[in-house]
């Protein structure tokens, strides 16, 4: 298994500022996910870290919006550019290892936008 | 577009009864994975299924992936307030690399 954190676990931000948000695991991964939830709600995947190349973006975000790096194998960033009330929201990141179908995430971030 | 449908969204039990949860798709599963989330925290894997026709039993869950890998059941046995929480399934189709959440059932049980 593996375990993830996350920080911060929460903040308060103001319209038109970023937050950057981290994402750390415990071990060595292949592959890390970027996550959004609205409270109560299922996740939508926002992108994929690659570790040595550029994140890869589902429909609907894009990077100069949500620019992911992943400079090793254990830890990744979120930063969530010019925010709006819009983008309040639970982030979350989880890892996998090669192979194994499983999938750990870590606390998520809550995040709200004034 | 690849949905995951789960159903029922909401359900309220009393403590002691059973209860099922589906989650269906019109495509082809590699594997299928099922979480429990609580509020505040991350999805906390529960069971990966991979095989059709496939059974898993954690505790007084029981979890089956249809033949055509194409859906997915959890029971729940004599439910306790314990099991309350968010569930949800997630699946990887074949080909691709990312998972999929489903819409998500979300469980109370009363004491």
């Amino acid at each position: 298994s593996a375990v993830i954190s996350q920080k911060p676990s929460r903040d308060i931000c103001q319209r038109g500022t970023s937050l950057t948000i981290q994402c750390q695991v415990d071990s060595q991964v292949t592959m890390m996910f970027w996550y959004r939830q609205q409270p109560g709600q299922s996740l939508t995947l926002i992108a994929t870290a690659n570790q040595g190349s550029e994140a890869t973006y589902e429909s609907g975000f894009v990077i100069d919006k949500f620019p992911i790096s992943r400079p090793n194998l254990t830890f990744s960033t979120l930063t969530v550019s010019n925010m709006s009330p819009e983008d309040s929201s639970i982030y979350l990141c989880s890892a996998e290892t090669g192979g194994t179908d499983t999938q750990y995430f870590g606390p998520g971030t809550r995040l709200t936008v004034l | 577009t690849q949905l995951l449908e789960q159903s029922p969204q909401f359900l309220s039990i009393q403590e002691g009864e059973n209860l099922t949860v589906y989650c269906n798709s019109s495509s082809v599963f590699s594997s299928l994975q099922w979480y429990r989330q609580e509020p505040g925290e991350g999805p906390v894997l529960l069971v990966t299924v991979v095989t059709g026709g496939e059974v898993k039993k954690l505790k007084r869950l029981t979890f089956q992936f249809g033949d055509a890998r194409k859906d997915s059941s959890l029971h729940i046995t004599a439910a306790q307030p314990g099991d309350t929480g968010l569930y949800l399934c997630a699946g990887r189709f074949s080909g691709t690399y990312k998972y999929i959440f489903g819409t998500g059932t979300r469980l109370k049980v009363l004491a």
